[in-house]
């Protein structure tokens, strides 16, 4: 079945570094892929957001890059913060199944 | 508030019983989604709703699952049987479908817990 994966599933970074997290997907027709920030006990909130049709895309902190041809997407912060600790999910969606596959997640802590 | 509501938010019960969860979506989307969370993973898909119509099932969804969404708004996830198994946090989303983008917005989920 489809699939996408995300790496790393934990990452710590100094305050004020940059974070990186990767994922990658199976199915080509894939044409929306947004990020979830998910705080403890908390529901996934949408962060930002890249259709396929679309290289990268940045709001302030926070960018996403996609590359179609290899079916990676990345997501980039920058001048971390503490209130950035949480899980960060990525997801492929594809219009003509009208489905989303998540990503299992990747634990982001920013130590002070 | 205009999001996305789910209850109960906490649900404890015993192995065997049946239990109902209920999703309230913003009011003017048209899809409606239900995952399930177990820590430390994704949300995985279990269905989805077109308006009323309920157009796919994953294969995780046993026969002891079943969503309604009778009048195209609210929707409700049945589990009866409950297994220990069945312990998660499930998840309802909605989105407004435009095009190639489908814009899901969480619910705050409801946490199972069977003993």
């Amino acid at each position: 079945g489809e699939n996408v994966e995300q790496h790393p599933s934990t990452l710590s970074v100094q305050e004020g570094d940059s974070a990186v997290i990767k994922c990658t997907y199976s199915d080509s027709a894939s044409n929306y892929f947004p990020w979830y920030k998910q705080e403890l006990g908390k529901r996934p909130q949408l962060i930002i957001d890249i259709r396929s049709n679309v290289g990268e895309k940045k709001d302030q902190r926070i960018a996403v890059t996609l590359n179609k041809t290899a079916k990676h997407f990345s997501l980039h912060i920058t001048e971390t913060q503490p209130e950035d600790s949480a899980v960060y999910f990525c997801a492929a969606y594809t219009s003509g199944t009208y489905k989303y596959i998540f990503g299992t997640g990747t634990r982001l802590k920013v130590l002070a | 508030d205009t999001g996305v509501s789910q209850n109960p938010r906490h649900k404890i019960t015993k192995r065997g019983q049946n239990v109902t969860f209920r999703c309230d979506p913003i009011s003017e989307h048209n899809r409606l989604y239900w995952y399930r969370q177990t820590l430390g993973q994704g949300p995985e898909f279990l269905t989805y709703f077109q308006n009323e119509a309920q157009l796919e099932k994953s294969r995780l969804l046993s026969d002891r699952f079943s969503a309604e969404r009778p009048k195209g708004s609210f929707s409700t996830l049945e589990i009866q049987r409950t297994e220990q198994g069945d312990s998660a946090m499930y998840l309802c989303a909605s989105s407004l479908a435009s095009g190639s983008k489908d814009t899901q917005y969480f619910g705050p989920g409801t946490r199972l817990t069977v003993l």
